[in-house]
């Protein structure tokens, strides 16, 4: 059973470009959560989904940042204009449902870099 | 600000000793999770408490609990190099069992 998949590892981006990163969860999860994690710092939660459903996004900087979790393929956080604050390593982590969901299961993240 | 705060923010000892990190919190959780990150990894779960659990054991981990004073302690006993990391925990609440992360202890290991 493969664990929690984010793709791409590393993303450079410009000031002003689009970021999309990829969170494939493991087999069986349906809630999917993103996390964002400055140098030396905890991580910070974003948005909780579940298939086609934004949750929580009370993480969510209100500008530029946007979840998705379709009924097929990956979820998908994306930053339009990126500025170079942007840059972190965003995590995403999965959980199945029921009692299990206490348990979330990270990915390796992205790291995000706004040049 | 922060649900969970780590203490001691860097710790380092040697080899063999035993390492002892603290956290607080401020609101009621449903249970307490401590979870490892390595440099530049994702977070490996460790451990998990339940609210109304006061002690627990997984090999050289001891996690205690205590929520009358909001605080955990993560013990890793007999301490080595491959220990190093950055320890978190994690206070899970409400209804959805919403998961909020504290700011980490950085624990280094000298061989």
């Amino acid at each position: 059973n493969a664990g929690v998949m984010q793709n791409p590892r590393h993303l450079v981006r410009r000031r002003g470009q689009e970021a999309r990163l990829r969170c494939s969860p493991m087999k069986g999860h349906s809630h999917v959560y993103w996390y964002r994690q400055l140098p030396e710092e905890g991580l910070k939660f974003m948005v909780y989904l579940q298939k086609e459903n934004i949750i929580d996004e009370s993480g969510m900087p209100k500008e530029r940042f946007s979840a998705e979790f379709p009924k097929e393929g990956p979820s998908i956080l994306r930053i339009q204009q990126v500025v170079r604050g942007d840059s972190a390593a965003y995590f995403c982590a999965s959980s199945p449902p029921g009692r299990s969901q206490e348990t979330q299961y990270f990915g390796p993240g992205t790291r995000l870099l706004v040049l | 600000s922060q649900q969970g705060e780590e203490d001691p923010q860097a710790l380092s000892i040697q080899e063999g000793e035993n390492a002892t990190m603290n956290c607080s919190y401020k609101t009621s959780i449903n249970n307490l999770q401590w979870y490892r990150q390595n440099s530049g990894r994702g977070l490996v779960h460790l451990i998990l408490i339940r609210s109304n659990e006061r002690e627990k054991h997984s090999g050289r981990l001891r996690v205690t609990l205590d929520t009358s004073k909001k605080s955990s302690s993560l013990l890793i006993t007999a301490s080595r190099a491959a220990d190093t990391a950055s320890y978190f925990c994690a206070t899970v609440s409400g209804g959805y069992q919403k998961v909020t992360f504290g700011t980490g202890t950085k624990l280094q290991v000298i061989p």
